[in-house]
């Protein structure tokens, strides 16, 4: 299995909504990566988990909250989020905590918020 | 200066057409080097790792030049299915994460 499942593919929510994003990988990779991707700009780190801890924070709003259950998952909630938030929100993994082999990413979530 | 810098293009070129692209990075302790393909509202894909020696896969070939600091593509025999972004990416080692280009758009024409 050589995939970044993520899951939904779109979401549509409302600023007072609160919902998660999931992401999953059975590839054994130790760090896990959150991205914004806004329309023509290229993929913004937003937060790095390595062996299962939060190693970076890119100075992210409290409104995104990362969690990691396991090595495996990755999840994403929001609450309260502003509409200059809609993005595509893209999940990564790689082999090791600096990326020396590159990133594997999933497919995203378009998100919307209204 | 930004960390990783690339031409924003957009390149238009011929179906066949050879077509170059360069990116400098201005961490020189950078120790990885990636370029990335991502097709219009899909998610980035890894196309080559670049090679001290330099590298080829098929019509991509990929150079590093530390002294410069700056790697290339350069594709041959263009194909419409080349039509898409190229994303410089680095890794500015130490603890720091693979750092983006703001990519470069090519569209091959008919």
């Amino acid at each position: 299995d050589t995939e970044v499942t993520q899951t939904p593919k779109h979401l549509v929510m409302g600023m007072t909504n609160k919902k998660s994003l999931k992401c999953e990988q059975h590839m054994g990779h130790r760090a896990m990566y959150w991205y914004k991707q806004k329309a023509k700009k290229p993929p913004e780190l937003m937060f790095v988990y390595s062996y299962e801890k939060l190693s970076i924070n890119e100075s992210v709003p409290s409104r995104f909250s990362p969690e990691c259950p396991n090595s495996s998952l990755l999840n994403l909630h929001l609450h309260a989020l502003q509409p200059e938030d809609s993005a595509l929100y893209l999940c990564a993994s790689s082999q090791d905590a600096g990326g020396n082999y590159g990133y594997t990413f999933g497919s995203g979530t378009r998100l919307t918020v209204v | 200066r930004k960390e990783v810098e690339q031409d924003p293009g957009p390149f238009n070129v011929p179906e066949g057409a050879t077509v170059a692209f360069n990116c400098t990075y201005s961490n020189s302790a950078s120790q990885s080097f990636f370029w990335y393909r991502q097709d219009c509202r899909k998610e980035p894909k890894l196309l080559m790792s670049v090679y001290s020696s330099g590298n080829e896969d098929g019509r991509f070939t990929a150079q590093l030049n530390r002294a410069s600091q700056y790697i290339s593509l350069l594709i041959r025999d263009s194909k419409l299915s080349d039509s898409a972004t190229y994303l410089c990416v680095v890794n500015a080692g130490s603890a720091r994460q693979l750092t983006f280009g703001s990519g470069t758009q090519l569209t091959v024409l008919p």
